[in-house]
């Protein structure tokens, strides 16, 4: 599986943007990037994927590079119950394409 | 409300005793996992299905077997639990088409002594 690189740990403050990065240098042209999130004490919950085009939903935005080596999750306005372990994964189109492999993600702290 | 149930949140077991962990899930999924999360390993796959009576390895199967008779359930048996299998253990499915978004349950802490 391709492997993901995330910062171990971000800071943001309430009601301001949070830019979390993902190096992926290795992904493949079937590889879709996808974001999942733990909260504290609870598994973990989906967030958002893509492909090539950026993409947007409620939760969030995601930000994919042209090379697609990088891509980037936007929480638009942080709130306290943003703050959780943020994954980075990449999901192969083909072959075992339901399998992700969970990296260490950056943990985000939200400050009042 | 998209569910996906895990038998029991606490769980204390003795060393060498058979543990069964139940997931279900309501979503008419296909595919079902097990992982388990430790401090520091982050998660790491156990086993999954993708269909009724089908399995496959994850990263860590050893020590470790499952079950899958019916579409909705997913066991994870411990046949003779050790200490180093105190863990959270989480359970996810995802449908076969789509996204394949996983969707999980909210975790077994497992404690063997």
């Amino acid at each position: 599986d391709a492997k993901t690189t995330q910062p171990n740990s971000m800071e943001s403050n309430e009601e301001e943007p949070v830019h979390l990065p993902c190096n992926h240098s290795t992904i493949s042209g079937t590889d879709y990037i996808h974001w999942y999130r733990q909260l504290p004490s609870q598994g973990p919950e989906y967030v958002i994927h893509g492909l090539t085009s950026n993409v947007n939903n409620r939760m969030a935005s995601l930000a994919i590079a042209e090379d697609r080596k990088s891509s980037t999750l936007i929480l638009h306005r942080a709130t306290l119950r943003d703050a959780a372990v943020y994954y980075c994964i990449l999901r192969s189109r083909g072959g075992s394409n339901y399998k992700l492999t969970f990296g260490k993600g950056t943990l985000l702290t939200v400050n009042p | 409300d998209v569910k996906v149930t895990q038998s029991s949140r606490y769980l204390v077991k003795r060393t060498g005793e058979k543990v069964f962990l139940e997931c279900v899930q309501d979503m008419d999924h296909e595919n079902m996992f097990w992982y388990r999360q430790d401090p520091g390993l982050g998660l790491r796959l156990i086993y999954f299905s993708y269909d009724v009576k089908m399995k496959e390895k994850g990263d860590i199967p050893e020590g470790y077997s499952v079950s899958r008779e019916k579409k909705e359930r997913f066991s994870l048996i411990l046949e003779s639990a050790s200490t180093n299998q105190t863990s959270m253990y989480l359970c996810a499915s995802s449908s076969r088409t789509g996204s394949n978004e996983q969707f999980f349950g909210p975790g077994t802490r497992l404690t063997v002594l």
